[in-house]
């Protein structure tokens, strides 16, 4: 079956501590793009990759990194200076950036004491 | 981007139809309008998009004013399944730099 995989599904991490979520992809797609949201809220862009090695930052970057090294992985760290890091992580992609649909991964769920 | 403005929250009768409303009153000419939805602890799922014209596939249909600042979503029988959050966003389509922006969007309650 084609999709996007995120693992874990649930995570939990002290504070102080970086955490790296995992995304992966088997539909060929060229953009890739990883997303927050807070309870009750819409989703906000944090990074999206056009293409392998290559990488823009979202609407809220701070506090996070990526790597593109292949075409179906994205994972995203969350790292130690990023203030308010309990979140519903949602990994994405899309054929490409101007594609009118981006498949989601059933997203991760961080919570930071 | 321009910005949408959709209710909070809508019910809806089993079996009937669902018209989510949505406002887009600064859409520019070259903008087009997308629904998502998101079920409960789920990851967004693509339903429709339009730019001018109505559109209809397996899952809804869109209705977009003539002016082009508002549009419909119908879901023309509701079940129990289609309760979630639906989004209307508005996107320029583009090579770079193009991203989805999601609002708060509507809760619609499906109602046995």
């Amino acid at each position: 079956d084609g999709g996007i995989t995120q693992s874990p599904k649930y995570l939990f991490r002290k504070e102080g501590q970086n955490v790296t979520l995992s995304c992966e992809q088997n539909l060929n797609h060229d953009a890739m793009y990883w997303y927050r949201q807070d309870p009750g809220q819409g989703l906000r862009l944090i990074y999206y990759s056009q293409i392998v090695n290559d990488f823009q930052k979202g609407d809220i970057a701070e506090g996070y990194s990526v790597s593109r090294e292949k075409k179906e992985s994205f994972p995203l760290t969350v790292t130690s200076a990023q203030k308010n890091p309990t979140a519903f992580y949602l990994c994405a992609s899309s054929i490409g950036v101007a594609s009118y649909e981006q498949y989601f991964g059933p997203g991760t769920r961080l919570t930071v004491t | 981007d321009a910005k949408t403005t959709q209710p909070t929250s809508m019910d809806c009768a089993e079996g009937r139809a669902a018209n989510l409303p949505c406002n887009h009153s600064t859409i520019s000419g070259n903008e087009y309008v997308y629904w998502y939805r998101q079920i409960h602890s789920q990851g967004p799922q693509y339903i429709i998009h339009g730019l001018k014209n109505n559109e209809t596939n397996e899952m809804a249909s869109l209705i977009i004013t003539e002016d082009r600042k508002s549009s419909t979503l119908i879901l023309p029988h509701a079940t129990l399944r289609d309760t979630a959050v639906y989004y209307c966003i508005v996107r320029v389509q583009e090579t770079s730099g193009s991203r989805l922006t999601f609002g708060e969007g509507t809760q619609l309650t499906v109602n046995p």
